[in-house]
């Protein structure tokens, strides 16, 4: 699986869109970027994936470059609920491989 | 509610002692993984089954060994727990033949002593 590179750490003021990037620049044709996060002690709560289209969802919208090098999770009106780490996985359908963390962004939404 | 269970929330354990971390199931997920979440750090896979009667090494597989009797379930065994074991401990299951996104538990709390 390809890896991915993400900031350590980003701000965002309540109520507006908290954008985070990713980039997965060995990403493979038939790999799909997945989107998950950790509020603090909890599970990883699974967020969002595309393969190349923008995709749309209750919780967040996932945008990925036409090279498909880089993608952008955008939560369109940020809470303090959402204070939390979030990844970016790459993998591929239906692969039996394991989903393997990064280190993450801690996003901190500031009220 | 569907979804998948861990037992027990935390737990103190004595050094040397045996123990095994249940994770349970009910979305017949074929694909099965067992993290560990040190403070401050990202997960890291300690094994995982695609599917029953099958299982993999992940990344720091030493100390730890699991069984995949049944879909459904995938116990966790430390046969002699050591104080670098102390962590928080996540299963996790997907259908990994649609690539379905993986669901956690909540996860157990281990403190070995």
């Amino acid at each position: 699986d390809a890896k991915t590179t993400q900031p350590p750490s980003m701000d965002c003021a309540e109520g507006r869109a908290a954008n985070l990037p990713c980039n997965h620049s060995t990403i493979s044709g038939n790999e799909y970027v997945y989107w998950y996060r950790q509020i603090h002690s909890q599970g990883p709560q699974y967020i969002i994936h595309g393969l190349k289209n923008n995709e749309t969802n209750e919780m967040a919208s996932l945008i990925i470059t036409e090279d498909r090098k880089s993608s952008t999770l955008i939560l369109p009106h940020a809470t303090l609920r959402d204070t939390a780490v979030y990844y970016c996985i790459v993998r591929v359908l239906g692969s039996a491989r394991q989903l393997t963390f990064g280190s993450g962004t801690q996003l901190t939404v500031l009220p | 509610t569907a979804g998948i269970t861990q037992a027990p929330t935390s737990q103190i354990l004595a050094a040397g002692r045996s123990m095994t971390l249940r994770c349970t199931q009910d979305m017949r997920h074929n694909a099965m993984y067992w993290y560990r979440q040190d403070l401050g750090l990202g997960l890291r896979l300690i094994h995982y089954s695609n599917t029953a009667g099958t299982t993999g090494k992940g990344e720091v597989p030493d100390g730890y060994s699991v069984s995949r009797a049944n879909t459904d379930d995938f116990p966790l065994t430390l046969a002699s727990a050591v104080p670098s074991q102390t962590s928080v401990y996540f299963c996790a299951s997907s259908d990994s033949s649609r690539g379905t996104e993986a669901f956690f538990g909540q996860g157990t709390r281990l403190t070995v002593v």
